[in-house]
């Protein structure tokens, strides 16, 4: 099983700031296969991006993945204030059990 | 407008069984591979199952394998759980998710709540 791991837990920001939120796989990952997802209180998630570095359907260019390997990044270029939530990666369609990281929460500095 | 409706949540005790339905609309559900993820009251989301679009392929997540089956009745587009051998740790929201974009999960419904507890 692939475990992934999320870094910071919390990020702490100001509207206007740049996030970068860390996904680091404990086995290569194909950069087809992993995937971000933002959550807000009492909602589904929704996919950000896909492929590591896809824009899903509607999503803003703020929002960018990279990343290969082992090590991928979900970086914010400016906050908006609907931005702060919770990011949850995932490893998705190569390897199952298609598991998530457990999340990092951006909140309000 | 894509819909994902989740039904057949509710209490029940440890050692109990549960069938949750995904009922599907505004796509041709047939074309679409599906997925049943769940999350336990405040804390992060764990994938449990998935289908391919004829059933051919499944996959289940360690945890709930051996007491959960996933199906679908693409018929009725329709998508099922049928979980048995509750534990109190399967106390969830459970979400289905339609495979769509770049193969990933693209659209979620808004999920059931099952809570397993005497």
């Amino acid at each position: 099983e692939i475990v992934l791991t999320q870094s910071p837990g919390t990020l702490s920001l100001s509207p206007g700031e740049r996030a970068t939120l860390s996904c680091r796989a404990s086995q290569t990952v194909s950069s087809t296969y992993l995937g971000w997802y933002q959550q807000k209180p009492g909602q589904a998630p929704r996919l950000l991006i896909y492929g590591t570095s896809s824009r899903a359907t509607g999503i803003p260019d703020r929002f960018s993945g990279s990343g290969s390997g082992t090590d991928f990044t979900l970086t914010i270029s400016g906050l908006e204030p609907e931005d702060f939530a919770i990011y949850y990666c995932q490893q998705y369609g190569s390897s199952p059990p298609f598991t998530f990281g457990p999340g990092t929460k951006v909140d309000f500095k | 407008d894509v819909q994902l409706v989740e039904s057949g949540g509710g209490l029940v005790q440890p050692g109990g069984s549960l069938r949750l339905s995904c009922a599907a609309s505004g796509f041709t559900f047939n074309n679409y591979y599906m997925n049943w993820v769940r999350q336990a009251p405040g804390k992060g989301l764990e994938w449990v199952a998935y289908i391919s679009s004829r059933s051919s392929t499944i996959y289940y997540a360690n945890s709930v394998k051996g007491r959960f089956t996933i199906s679908r009745d693409n018929a009725k587009n329709s998508l099922y759980l049928q979980m048995n051998s509750l534990r109190a740790d399967d106390t969830a929201i459970y979400y289905c998710a339609r495979e769509g974009s770049g193969e990933f999960p693209d659209f979620w419904g808004q999920g059931t709540l099952v809570t397993v507890s005497s």
